[in-house]
């Protein structure tokens, strides 16, 4: 694609469900990058893939919080037991280089839990 | 602790005006700062980088490492300037996903 996809768009869920979102990062990028930003705060990094080296999970803020990656393709990002703090938008970005300044980011996920 | 502070959540200016975006940080070393932009409905881009030291659309930014500063100035605003604006720092040359961002500042162009 032309550029990193994420889906869904929108997602309302209740409190307590599971919830699954969804990167299609630009072809042959090796890393990618998961954020988000809740309402009046700063982006909040949460995970790092680069190829095939193990994860950098330190920004993810609890056990609930889980992502994975397949080789250089979709990434998803799982929260369990969906929680009110967790309603934010969530930010995927892929880069061909490694440097997130060099990133390309898609148009995020506005996850709310009501 | 790392920390990127913009004061101002809204900042609204008539077209024309002179717009100055503000950016604090805190870091113990020699960070990188960057600005970001996010136009509406468009996606989270890169705006500039203090180590290129150069003028995209206008806007420059200097760091001033005795005030810890970074801001986002432009003489000029347009009204295609309104965006959210997101200063950030990295203390890797903003590989690994250390960029840490501010909260952002909307900037409102009146016509």
């Amino acid at each position: 694609g032309a550029g990193v996809s994420q889906s869904p768009s929108n997602k309302v869920t209740e409190k307590g469900k599971d919830v699954e979102l969804r990167c299609d990062p630009i072809s042959g990028h090796t890393a990618l990058y998961w954020y988000r930003q809740r309402l009046g705060q700063g982006l909040e990094f949460l995970i790092y893939f680069q190829g095939n080296s193990a994860p950098d999970k330190s920004g993810l803020p609890s056990d609930r919080f889980s992502a994975e990656r397949t080789g250089e393709s979709v990434s998803t990002l799982t929260i369990q037991r969906t929680q009110q703090e967790d309603s934010a938008v969530y930010l995927c970005a892929s880069s061909s280089t490694g440097f997130l300044t060099e990133a390309f980011f898609g148009q995020g996920t506005r996850l709310t839990v009501v | 602790a790392q920390r990127v502070t913009q004061p101002e959540k809204l900042l609204s200016v008539f077209k024309g005006a002179p717009v100055e975006l503000k950016c604090n940080y805190s870091y113990s070393g020699s960070p990188e700062l960057f600005w970001y932009v996010q136009y509406s409905r468009q996606r989270l881009q890169l705006l500039l980088r203090h180590i290129s030291r150069e003028s995209i659309k206008g806007f420059t930014a200097d760091l001033n490492k005795g005030e810890t500063s970074f801001h986002l100035k432009k003489p000029f605003a347009q009204e295609e300037d309104s965006a959210m604006y997101y200063c950030a720092l990295s203390g890797y040359g903003g590989s690994q996903g250390n960029l840490i961002f501010g909260k952002g500042t909307k900037l409102s162009v009146k016509p």
